[in-house]
């Protein structure tokens, strides 16, 4: 079945810096990647996704790239602010998000 | 803002109490999951439905039991609670179909088994 690794598992950065968080997966299948973001006390609510098609997206500060041939996949978040700071999950998917393996999660602290 | 809505929010319990964590939802998804979230953020799938009368164990094992007699209801049973099974329980929904499919989390329960 899919595996899906993440790194790092904490991440401190200063405000304005750039963050960037990397998921590998096992399933060459995968055509799938969401990104969700959890703050502290509330559920994880989706920030980006990118599908197998695709090489990379943009939405604003952040950014997400795949690598099918490496089978891994990035966050980038540029110029951080103080509520970036918040737990993210990588996901992969074989069935277009019918079902998902999530990444172990990354901590991310934005130090002003 | 997702429609979706758990409670309680926080519950403190007894060991060998029976309790029933509530999920609902109402963007008429199908598609449902409860995910136990250990203290080290990790999510792990133990519950999930295509849809009424439908429920599947996820892949972490799982003593509870959830029930879907309404789409827009998903409820999660401990029939006998235990300091185990202290964690956070995370319900979620999707559409189910064709397309790539958001899913969208509650606020989640954090429950506490003395």
């Amino acid at each position: 079945g899919e595996n899906v690794e993440q790194h790092p598992s904490t991440l401190s950065v200063q405000e304005g810096d750039s963050a960037v968080i990397k998921c590998t997966y096992s399933d060459s299948a995968s055509n799938y990647f969401p990104w969700y973001k959890q703050e502290l006390g509330k559920g994880p609510q989706l920030i980006i996704d990118i599908r197998s098609n695709v090489g990379e997206k943009k939405d604003q500060r952040i950014a997400v790239t795949l690598n099918k041939t490496a089978k891994h996949f990035s966050l980038h978040i540029t110029e951080t602010q103080p509520e970036d700071s918040a737990v993210y999950f990588c996901a992969a998917s074989i069935d277009y998000g019918q079902n998902f393996v999530f990444g172990p999660g990354t901590r991310l602290s934005v130090l002003p | 803002e997702a429609d979706i809505y758990q409670t309680p929010r926080y519950l403190v319990i007894g060991t060998g109490k029976k309790i029933t964590l509530e999920c609902s939802q109402t963007m008429g998804h199908d598609k449902m999951y409860w995910y136990q979230q250990d203290p080290g953020m990790e999510l792990h799938l133990i519950h999930y439905s295509y849809g009424v009368n439908s429920t599947e164990k996820g892949d972490l094992s799982s003593e509870s039991t959830v029930s879907r007699i309404r789409t827009e209801h998903f409820p999660l049973t401990l029939e006998s609670a235990r300091p185990s099974h202290t964690s956070q329980y995370l319900c979620a929904s999707s559409e189910f179909g064709d397309g790539y499919n958001e899913q969208f989390f509650g606020p989640g329960t954090r429950l506490t088994v003395l």
